[in-house]
């Protein structure tokens, strides 16, 4: 069954860097996702993309957050200048439509730790 | 700002017996609803869903209620398995994002 895969698995940076998470979404899937979760707490929706830009975003989705989707497989969530408050599980999802309860696919997520 | 919540952080249940769910949500605009679980190290995996416009869909073991007047939902297991014991989240899907509840750890004992 096609996946949602997402690289790195583990991400350290230090406090003030920059960042990009990778995210390779289901072949036909037309749009995409990042949440996040921070340990303890409930999974965040960050950002939607659907044809080459941004459907809607959250208030945690501020200036320092960007996405892209550079070629027709990746999709990629940059952080700016990473903040402490960064640590967390951030997640990827694609689904070839909205609504009509077309489930998210999640991919196993990257732990970003910021020092 | 939580329009979905689940509020039983953890649930035991025995093998066997029936292992019930439960979630609410205070937007009444929601028009589909999906339950996902979720094991340690992976993201989460989609279960079941349901249409606002349903009571009740079922797929196997797994049992999804709709109560829209009470603005709940509730998961039912049967016969519950060791193989179960995972988070399940409550999401309801907005128009352009999913809006998860803070998670339910169920654990079958053997």
């Amino acid at each position: 069954e096609p996946e949602v895969t997402q690289t790195p698995s583990h991400q350290v940076t230090q406090m003030g860097q920059e960042v990009i998470l990778r995210c390779v979404p289901i072949s036909n899937h037309l749009y995409f996702y990042w949440y996040r979760q921070i340990l303890g707490q409930k999974v965040e929706f960050l950002v939607s993309f659907y044809n080459n830009e941004i459907s809607e975003k959250s208030e945690i989705f501020d200036d320092q957050f960007s996405v892209e989707r550079p070629d027709g497989s990746n999709f990629t969530l940059k952080i700016r200048s990473t903040k402490l408050e960064d640590s967390a599980m951030y997640f990827c999802a694609s689904t070839y439509m909205t609504r009509a309860g077309q489930p998210q696919h999640f991919g196993d997520g990257t732990r970003l730790s910021i020092l | 700002d939580q329009q979905v919540k689940q509020n039983s952080p953890s649930l035991s249940v025995q093998e066997g017996r029936i292992s019930i769910l439960n979630c609410d949500y205070t937007n009444s605009m929601f028009d589909y609803f999906l339950w996902y679980k979720k094991y340690p190290a992976e993201g989460p995996t989609f279960l079941i869903s349901i249409s606002s416009i349903k009571d009740k869909n079922e797929d196997g073991r797994f049992t999804v209620f709709l109560n829209k007047s009470a603005k709940h939902l509730s998961l039912h297991i049967v016969p519950s398995q060791p193989g179960d014991s995972a988070v399940y989240f409550c999401a309801a899907q907005g128009a352009n994002n999913l809006f998860f509840g803070t998670g339910t750890r169920l654990t079958v004992i053997p």
